[in-house]
């Protein structure tokens, strides 16, 4: 069974520009939940989507979104990079059907704004 | 504002004895405890869970313990193996949200 794949690993951007991150989840597995990973902030919750609705939405601005298509693929977007917006963003799913279960994380992919 | 809190940012330890990881919470409605091991440049690995219903779970090595009065959970490794040294993240859910510590950076050392 293929894990989580997120893609790109690597990406170079500068101030202003935007991004797209993408994030296929396990299969069978209808929740995805995206963070953003900073030296000494640990993760911090940026949304969780389940069958194609922002079930949560952590406390971030307005230039974080995302989506998740009907495959449940999702992507997130981050719009007018600042230098702050550099980490390692990572993508978990889980099966989260009312229950809890574990989430699963692909590998991230490490933004860097310059 | 930080709900789930790893105070220790490091522990080191000497390979063969116990590892012991701290996790404070202040959210009530958390009601599933997860940790997770993670290595650089990979995502989380899941290690083990607990549910608010209980107080203790075990799964080979590692054995995590909650007490829900002083909202405080435990990660027990024993015995402490080279291969243990990651960053170790405690987790909590509540409305499909998974809330992490900072982490706590394990050394183990031969």
């Amino acid at each position: 069974k293929a894990g989580v794949t997120q893609t790109p690993r690597y990406l170079i951007k500068t101030r202003g520009q935007q991004v797209t991150l993408s994030c296929s989840p396990i299969s069978g597995h209808r929740s995805v939940s995206w963070y953003q990973q900073t030296p000494g902030q640990g993760l911090q919750f940026l949304f969780e989507y389940f069958s194609e609705t922002q079930r949560n939405k952590g406390n971030f601005p307005g230039r974080f979104s995302g989506r998740q298509f009907s495959n449940s693929r999702s992507e997130m977007n981050v719009s007018t990079l600042e230098l702050g917006d550099s980490a390692l963003y990572l993508c978990a799913s889980s099966l989260a059907e009312g229950e809890n279960t574990e989430a699963f994380f692909g590998q991230g992919t490490r933004l860097t704004v310059v | 504002d930080q709900q789930v809190k790893q105070n220790s940012p490091s522990l080191s330890v000497q390979e063969g004895r116990i590892s012991i990881l701290n996790c404070d919470y202040t959210n009530s409605m958390f009601d599933y405890f997860l940790w997770y091991k993670k290595y650089p440049a990979e995502g989380p690995t899941f290690l083990i869970s607990i549910s608010s219903i209980k107080d203790k779970n075990e799964d080979g090595r590692f054995t995590v313990f909650l007490n829900k009065s002083a909202k405080h959970l435990s990660l027990h490794i024993v015995p402490s193996q080279p291969g243990d040294s990651a960053v170790y993240f405690c987790a909590a859910t509540a409305d499909y949200k998974l809330s992490f510590g900072a982490g706590t950076t394990v050394t183990v050392r031969a």
